[in-house]
């Protein structure tokens, strides 16, 4: 079993939508909690990040994190075509989220 | 203000060959680690430097070895290349301080 489970998709939705992105994990030692973004042939863009439970909103983007049932959302307002591309949650147990373990990524399309 | 950059870009060795890519980080960050990237994988942890030391190891064997520099850039080598070893190989660096990892644009290595 992989520390980080993630549903590959792909996911396609209508320009506007409401985009739910989901993992759960196994390791309850995970303290940081990340979402990045990759584009086609380029490296991973982070989205954000957060410490622990709670949730965090950055724009149009809001990132969810449920230590007790082991699972962690992004969600995503208002999606855009430009927000076509693979999404990764990763993890950290370390205090300097040195080692990051991600999941194997979700494709998402947005269609105009 | 550059981001982390790679190079090269892409690259074709032969099996049982060796490789070296190197890393530049972003500038103010003293801290790099290496992910190796299977096609419809998320990455995976290989190495960290700081201080010119490794300081963490992901599940890679000893083929896998790096090194950092006084100016902080990196390099990672890969002995006796097989053709499991293709993938796409991403550096990320951050400061210290900080959680937040920046990932480079990846070298693409192909082993045939």
């Amino acid at each position: 079993q992989k520390e980080v489970e993630q549903d590959p998709g792909p996911l396609s939705v209508p320009e506007g939508a409401i985009v739910s992105l989901n993992c759960t994990y196994s390791n309850s030692a995970f303290q940081y909690f990340m979402w990045y973004r990759q584009y086609s042939r380029k490296g991973p863009e982070l989205l954000m990040y957060t410490y622990s439970s709670g949730n965090k909103e950055d724009g149009r983007f809001t990132a969810q994190v449920d230590k007790s049932s082991k699972y962690i959302s992004l969600f995503i307002r208002d999606s855009q075509p430009s927000d076509s591309a693979t999404y990764l949650c990763a993890m950290s147990a370390d205090s300097s989220a040195s080692k990051i373990i991600f999941g194997s990524g979700t494709r998402l399309s947005i269609r105009p | 203000d550059a981001g982390v950059t790679q190079s090269p870009t892409h690259l074709i060795k032969t099996r049982g060959q060796q490789v070296t890519l190197r890393c530049s980080p972003k500038s103010g960050h003293d801290t790099v680690s290496w992910y190796q990237q299977a096609l419809g994988q998320g990455p995976q942890f290989i190495f960290q430097y700081y201080e010119e030391e490794e300081r963490q190891r992901g599940n890679f064997p000893d083929r896998f070895s790096g090194h950092q520099f006084p100016n902080y850039s990196s390099e990672l080598n890969v002995n006796a290349l097989l053709l499991g070893d293709s993938a796409l190989y991403l550096c990320a660096s951050r400061a210290g301080t900080e959680i937040a990892s920046y990932f480079g644009p990846g070298t693409r290595l192909t082993v045939t």
